[in-house]
């Protein structure tokens, strides 16, 4: 079953803006995680933000955790047509560290 | 860096064929996992393995089995394929560790398979 439920489920922008993708969820988590894949290839992990995080950067991403609301956002800034690919996050239930994905957002960045 | 290795990237079989697929990790990683992608589903868990020759059921273990004789792979059986487990197939592993902040997924490149 999907625990976290990725939105919106397609996104197109031009190269240069911002990109935000956001992602909800329905139990309590250790920790949130979000993965990149290009099309037809493995998930390769961006970044984890753990339960008791609200912030976390890693270059030109941010993500925010917001455990109140069961929900987080990845934030792209100066998107690149290099950033094209869809975007997971991945959750691991409290207790568990078995990942469970969403659906994902694909991410269109035009040059 | 870890390196998690799926043995074809394309694979076709015929529908009641015996299908292994394999996943070779290089980093001593105690989780392993196997997950399917179909369009407008995401991944979801088929089996799971947290030491060698245990395995757990995910969310679709129906019409697959798995095998973990050593810690590095992690083989994926399709006892009899059929034409509805034609998909794209992703292992992946991970550290069995306390400190959640280390037991981000490492994946294979993936396995598409088309079973006719």
């Amino acid at each position: 079953s999907q625990q976290g439920e990725e939105d919106p489920q397609a996104l197109s922008i031009q190269e240069g803006e911002n990109a935000t993708m956001n992602c909800s969820y329905k139990t309590s988590i250790n920790n949130l995680q979000w993965y990149r894949q290009n099309s037809g290839r493995g998930l390769v992990h961006l970044i984890l933000i753990r339960s008791n995080e609200r912030e976390k950067h890693s270059g030109r991403l941010r993500v925010t955790l917001d455990t109140s609301k069961k929900s987080s956002s990845l934030l792209i800034t100066a998107s690149r047509a290099a950033d094209t690919a869809s975007y997971f996050c991945a959750t691991s239930r409290r207790g568990s560290y078995i990942p469970t994905f969403g659906r994902g957002t694909s991410l269109i960045v035009h040059p | 860096d870890v390196k998690v290795t799926q043995s074809s990237r394309y694979l076709v079989k015929r529908t009641g064929e015996k299908v292994f697929l394999e996943c070779v990790q290089d980093m001593d990683h105690e989780n392993m996992f196997w997950y399917r992608q179909d369009p407008g589903l995401g991944l979801r868990l088929i089996y799971f393995s947290y030491d060698v020759k245990m395995k757990e059921k995910g969310d679709i273990p129906e019409g697959y089995s798995v095998s973990r004789e050593k810690k590095e792979r992690f083989s994926l059986i399709l006892e009899s394929a059929s034409t509805n487990q034609t998909s794209m197939y992703l292992c992946a592993s991970s550290l069995l560790h306390q400190d959640s902040r280390r037991n981000e997924a490492f994946f294979g490149q993936g396995t598409r398979l088309t079973v006719v």
